[in-house]
């Protein structure tokens, strides 16, 4: 069965360091997302990517995240200089086209801490 | 209140007793999911349930949906052990690009 995939699983890095998390969605999806959760609370939507383009994103998307598609597999979440607050796992999600009916299917996510 | 909001919080049952767990919402939604998470893992889809559906079975899950009280139910009969996790709901409002808002979930302990 097809399914998200996500690298790393773990990821620690010092604030103030570029760190870039990996996903591969299912292969025929066309809507792709970005999640956090930190430890102990909610999960939290950061962007959606339609079309090579953000469709949407929340305030904590701010100038510090960026995300690309950048060969038609991979779909990254970059983070230019980390910060404490940024610790959490970040999951990945994709789902098919035809509208907003369809499940998301959601990569088993990568665990970022920042010292 | 936000949208997506579980409750109970918490919930602890013995084996082979019924879970009920149930999510409140605030504005128009296209569907609504639940999904499970054992703890520091990956989020696993359960159900979804659409805005036109009042009920979905799956296996030993049964999931309503009231949309005039904007709220929804997940029951798990005959509990196990292993159904021990965290629940959530996310919707899918009509406003957005499938964007998913989650509530804080209802932590089940099933105890044997």
């Amino acid at each position: 069965e097809p399914e998200v995939t996500q690298t790393p699983s773990h990821q620690v890095t010092q604030m103030g360091q570029e760190v870039i998390l990996r996903c591969v969605p299912i292969s025929n999806h066309l809507y792709f997302y970005w999640y956090r959760q930190i430890l102990g609370q909610k999960v939290e939507f950061l962007v959606s990517f339609y079309n090579n383009e953000i469709s949407e994103k929340s305030e904590i998307f701010d100038d510090q995240f960026s995300v690309e598609r950048p060969d038609g597999s991979n779909f990254t979440l970059k983070i230019r200089s980390t910060k404490l607050e940024d610790s959490a796992m970040y999951f990945c999600a994709s789902r098919l086209a035809g509208g907003s009916y369809n499940e998301q299917f959601f990569g088993p996510g990568t665990r970022l801490t920042v010292l | 209140s936000q949208q997506g909001e579980e409750d109970p919080q918490a919930l602890s049952i013995q084996e082979g007793e019924n879970a009920t767990m149930n999510c409140s919402y605030k504005t128009s939604i296209n569907n609504l999911q639940w999904y499970r998470q054992n703890s520091g893992r990956g989020l696993v889809h359960l159900i979804l349930i659409r805005s036109n559906e009042r009920e979905k079975h799956s296996g030993r899950l049964r999931v309503t949906l009231d949309t005039s009280k904007k709220s929804s139910s997940l029951l798990i009969t005959a509990s196990r052990a292993a159904d021990t996790a965290s629940y959530f709901c996310a919707t899918v409002t009509t406003d957005s690009w499938g964007k998913f808002q989650f509530g804080a979930g209802t932590q089940v302990v099933v105890t044997p």
